[in-house]
């Protein structure tokens, strides 16, 4: 049963646009998020994060938008560029609900495919 | 990524053959994981560590165990290789809640 969502596949932008990655999550103990980005063959890297007492974190180019009552979060990036052609994974994990035995498991999406074309 | 080696890259069996993968650190994190990543899938946990012999399952653990007997090694074994475990492994290593660092991933194919 997947817990964090993406439901968008793939995203095609045009260079120096704005683009919107989505995710939606169904656990409402989930408080703490984060966005990893994928280059084939590399593992994935992180990004941004941001924690449930947060609605916004900004990083340069990249912000998180989290919106609790929806169970959704986006992350926006402007403007684009061809480098951030990629897959995008957002992910999600319980801290306040862990324990020191859990491993602080991030429940990952399946990622979205961004393409930004020149 | 620097502080976490996955071995082999790339490797290729037969169905039914064990199948060990490694992931090694340098960073002395506690945390250690195994993922892998299938097409419409995402990244799914295999198992963690938590810390020298300590291992649980996560959600895909069937086929798989695991060992740590290092905190810099985590052993992935295959006990009996199948098709359906033709996958991308990432390792990953955290010490504490905030966030993973990645392996390079190896690539396995069951033939």
């Amino acid at each position: 049963d997947q817990q964090v969502k993406q439901n968008s596949p793939s995203l095609s932008v045009q260079e120096g646009r704005i683009s919107i990655l989505n995710c939606d999550y169904t656990n409402s103990m989930f408080d703490y998020f984060l966005w990893y980005k994928k280059y084939p063959a590399e593992g994935p890297t992180f990004l941004i994060s941001i924690s449930s007492i947060k609605d916004k974190n900004e990083d340069g180019r990249f912000t998180v938008f989290l919106n609790k009552s929806a169970k959704h979060l986006s992350l926006h990036i402007v403007p684009s560029q061809p480098g951030d052609s990629a897959v995008y994974f957002c992910a999600a994990s319980a801290r306040s609900s862990a324990n020191s035995n859990s491993g602080y498991a991030l429940n990952f999406g399946k990622g979205t495919s961004l393409l930004v074309t020149p | 990524d620097a502080g976490i080696t996955q071995s082999p890259r790339h490797k290729v069996t037969e169905t039914g053959t064990p199948v060990t993968l490694r992931c090694h650190q340098t960073e002395n994190h506690r945390y250690m994981y195994w993922y892998r990543q299938d097409p419409g899938h995402g990244l799914r946990l295999i198992h963690y560590s938590y810390g020298v012999k300590d291992t649980d399952k996560g959600e895909v653990s069937d086929g798989y165990s695991v060992s740590r007997s290092k905190t810099e090694d985590f052993l992935l074994t295959l006990e009996s290789a199948t098709s359906s475990q033709t996958s991308v492994y990432f390792c990953a290593i955290s010490e504490n809640t905030y966030g993973y660092t990645f392996g390079s991933g190896t690539r396995l194919t069951v033939v």
